[in-house]
């Protein structure tokens, strides 16, 4: 069964901070992988998109790494802020744009 | 430029009722989608409309009906609402099925 999973839950850091999430993926034939973020009673917004041949992208203070082989991926924020307190979602996509797989979720809570 | 907007923002509906909500995008986009996202789950597709003219089944269609009006609009209707159907819906669009997905708002619906 195709699947996202992340980890932790959610997480709380000191603003100033790093923090590394986690995103376990299975869906096949895999397409590209997508971190989202979504502040509370918004949409989600997209940060990167990473095809199978990637192995890193960044966008500003977040880097997304992605490992095909092992059907891994993290986000890592660098120098945490306060406005960085949200949700953060896996997005898996399988050849084709037909199945995509949302991850539940990690919650993060920055505090000063 | 408003991207995705989505009416309304907020509805409650008393089991059985029905009702349409609106979704409309002004990027041009090919591909658009509505999904739910419930309390500790990861956003589920309802249906989706990969170009003007056609829409196909998600994972959680039942329940549900939607309507590609033209290019720019694509309309989700609940013909009876259930107590199941209280979520979130959020209606997103891209330029392709295998690109970046731009969210709505959002419509939070409650069914008694």
């Amino acid at each position: 069964k195709n699947q996202v999973e992340q980890s932790p839950q959610s997480l709380i850091i000191l603003e100033g901070k790093n923090c590394t999430l986690q995103c376990n993926y299975t869906v096949s034939p895999f397409s590209n992988l997508r971190w989202y973020k979504q502040d509370t009673g918004r949409g989600p917004v997209s940060l990167t998109i990473m095809t199978f041949s990637e192995n890193t992208k960044s966008n500003g203070r977040y880097t997304a790494t992605l490992d095909a082989d092992t059907k891994q991926s993290s986000l890592h924020i660098t120098a945490s802020q306060l406005s960085d307190s949200a949700s953060y979602i896996c997005v898996s996509l399988d050849t084709g744009g037909f199945k995509t797989i949302f991850g539940a979720g990690t919650r993060l809570f920055v505090k000063a | 430029n408003a991207g995705v907007t989505q009416t309304p923002k907020f509805q409650v509906l008393k089991t059985g009722q029905s009702m349409t909500l609106q979704c409309a995008q002004d990027m041009n986009h090919n591909s658009m989608y509505w999904y739910r996202q419930d309390p500790g789950m990861g956003l589920r597709l309802i249906y989706y409309s990969a170009s003007e003219g056609t829409t196909d089944k998600g994972e959680v269609p039942n329940g549900y009906n939607v309507s590609r009006l033209n290019k720019r609009e694509f309309s989700l209707r609940l013909e009876s609402a259930a107590p199941s159907q209280t979520s979130v819906y959020f209606c997103a669009s891209s330029a392709g099925l295998t690109d970046t997905q731009y969210f709505g708002p959002g419509t939070r619906l409650t069914v008694l």
